[in-house]
């Protein structure tokens, strides 16, 4: 079946603009996390959406950082301004609930000139 | 609050030899571990899981893992690594009253050798 979808694979884009990056969970999965992988960093959480509940924003690194998640299965983030350190790969990975493993995308690498 | 650390950064390890990769973490409570292997230019793949019950859990591709409580590891163990094997490997967490949030380690480059 159709995994998690990302889209754009890559983007490029000046230091101020802003970006927004699509992601596509499985079909069913109430559960859906975005994470910034940065060389040598490891995955970083930056957001978490479970079914209706409020999202966990704990981990948006800042207020140009935004997502949201329309009828409990798209979601997008949004970064405003964007900034050369936001420069990383953000991967997107849904689940069946957040006891249950996570099945993640392809990423889009975000490039900030 | 959470952690997890992934003391090694990098293992190289020649093939056919066994390899172990260490996990620790922090939690006072209850939690759910996880290990993620990421190969060469593709996105992350789960490769073994603890939810509850046996503390010995068997994984894809011939990986195992262990949870310790008392020691609060997780470590990651392969009799015979194949070329195959070479990836980025990363530790995960969840638990914990009121975050459902993964905790991911800073992952492990297993490189091995021929």
């Amino acid at each position: 079946g159709a995994g998690v979808s990302q889209s754009p694979s890559n983007k490029v884009t000046e230091k101020g603009k802003d970006v927004e990056l699509r992601c596509d969970p499985i079909s069913g999965h109430t559960a859906l996390y975005w994470y910034r992988q940065s060389l040598g960093q490891g995955l970083e959480f930056l957001i978490y959406f479970q079914g209706n509940s409020a999202p966990d924003k704990s981990g948006l690194p800042s207020d140009r950082f935004s997502a949201e998640r329309t009828g409990g299965s798209v979601s997008t983030l949004t970064i405003q301004r964007t900034q050369q350190e936001d420069s990383a790969v953000y991967l997107c990975a849904s689940s069946q609930d957040y006891s249950q493993p996570q099945h993640f995308g392809d990423g889009t690498r975000l490039s900030i000139l | 609050a959470q952690s997890v650390t992934q003391l090694d950064s990098q293992v190289p390890v020649f093939e056919e030899a066994p390899v172990e990769l260490r996990c620790n973490y922090s939690s006072s409570v209850s939690v759910y571990l996880f290990w993620y292997v990421q190969y060469p230019n593709q996105g992350l793949q789960l490769l073994l899981k603890y939810l509850s019950g046996s503390t010995l859990v068997k994984g894809i591709n011939g990986f195992e893992a262990e949870f310790n409580k008392s020691q609060t590891s997780f470590h990651l163990r392969k009799p015979s690594v194949h070329i195959s094997d070479t990836a980025e490997y990363f530790c995960a967490v969840i638990g914990g009253s009121g975050t459902y949030k993964y905790i991911f380690g800073t992952g492990t480059r297993l490189k091995v050798l021929a």
